[in-house]
Order: structure tokens, then sequence, then C-alpha cells
């Protein structure tokens, strides 16, 4: 079954380091999604994504956030200089035109030290 | 906001018995969706019911919308250990339907 492939599982970085979360959406799936869940907190949406742009985004996606989809099957996010705060898993989600379920990834864990 | 908030917050129920949890939302929807998370796992989608559908079943699920009072439930009957994690429901908003989760149910089936 197809499904959303996220690397890595688990990246650590020190605070103020860039870093890219990668994820490769299921192949026929247009909209794309980026969400976040705070340790012990409720997941949070940050990003959709479509037509080559981005369509809505969060409060929490700022300026330091950026997303891209730099070929024809990764979408990545971009953390231009991460913050302790940032730490959290991060989800990737595809779906379909005109259809309303998401399909989700497994999450990168970002810890920020 | 739209976002759902479930009842109760964490359950634990025997092997076998059946688990309900609550959900109420805030605003209009077109659909509402209910998803399981395994711990520090990523969402798999259960079962989604449409604002015009009162109840839906798939395999164990049981779901009921109701729009008057802005609250849905999930039932799982017979649970299995397996069945042991979080439930959010969650509802679509905005042009691209993002989701909107609520802070979930911790579900533990005992032994």
């Amino acid at each position: 079954e197809p499904e959303v492939t996220q690397t890595p599982s688990h990246q650590v970085t020190q605070m103020g380091q860039e870093v890219i979360l990668r994820c490769v959406p299921i192949s026929n799936h247009l909209y794309f999604y980026w969400y976040r869940q705070i340790l012990g907190q409720k997941v949070e949406f940050l990003v959709s994504f479509y037509n080559n742009e981005i369509s809505e985004k969060s409060e929490i996606f700022d300026d330091q956030f950026s997303v891209e989809r730099p070929d024809g099957s990764n979408f990545t996010l971009k953390i231009r200089s991460t913050k302790l705060e940032d730490s959290a898993m991060y989800f990737c989600a595809s779906r379909e035109w005109a259809k309303n379920i998401q399909y989700f990834g497994a999450g990168t864990r970002l810890s920020v030290l | 906001s739209q976002q759902g908030e479930e009842d109760p917050q964490a359950l634990s129920i025997q092997e076998g018995e059946n688990a309900t949890m609550n959900c109420s939302y805030k605003t209009s929807i077109n659909n509402l969706q209910w998803y399981r998370q395994n711990s520090g796992r990523g969402l798999v989608h259960l079962i989604l019911i449409r604002s015009n559908e009162r109840e839906k079943h798939s395999g164990r699920l049981r779901v009921t919308l109701d729009t008057s009072k802005k609250s849905s439930s999930l039932l799982i009957t017979a649970s299995r250990a397996a069945d042991t994690a979080s439930y959010f429901c969650a509802t679509a908003a905005g042009r691209d339907d993002k989701i909107i989760f609520g802070k979930g149910t911790r579900l533990h089936i005992l032994p």
C-alpha cells in the first residue's frame, strides 16, 4: 500500500542551525501538509501546499520556516535557524484531489539542543 | 477555533470491553474524522463521517455524529491490547481542508 515516507526519523541539531526535513508524499497526491506535535501537546497545522505554492499557513509558520517541492517527489520543510522550542515531532501528510482523507508519515523527531 | 475536544482525556478498560470516546467541536463542519496515534508514532486515519451522516461503522469501530450538539463519539467494541493508543477527533477547515486536531483520548487496554 502506498505510504508517505519521512526522513530522517530523528534529527538532532544545535540551536541556530538550519535543518531540512524531508517527505515523499504518495505519488498521485496533489495536496501536501506539514504538522507538528510538541511533546505532550496536540498536533498543530503548520502549512498546506498545492500547485507548487503555499495555500495556507498558520501563525507558527513564520519567516524561519519554508517549504519546497524541489522535484516531482520530495516535499521539504526547512527551518532556517532552529530554536529550542522547535523541538517536536514533525508530520508530513498528503491527499488526493477532491478526497478528504490525509495520509500521514511516521514523523521526524527534531531535537534542538 | 474549530478544533475538536475529546473526552475523557484518558481511559483504561479491560480487554474485551467496549471503549467510548467523545468529541465536541465549535463551528460547522463538512466532515469529522478520527485518527489513532500509537505512542511516538504517526497518525493513522480510522474513519470519516460526513455532516449529513449520523452513524458510520467500520469493523469494530462505530462513529456517531450529532451536528445539532456539535458532538461525535467513537465506539470501539471488543477492545484488544493492540487498541492501546491515543485517539483524536479532527475537523477539516480552510480551502485545503487542513486538519484541526483535538487533544486526544489516551486509551489503555488492560490485559
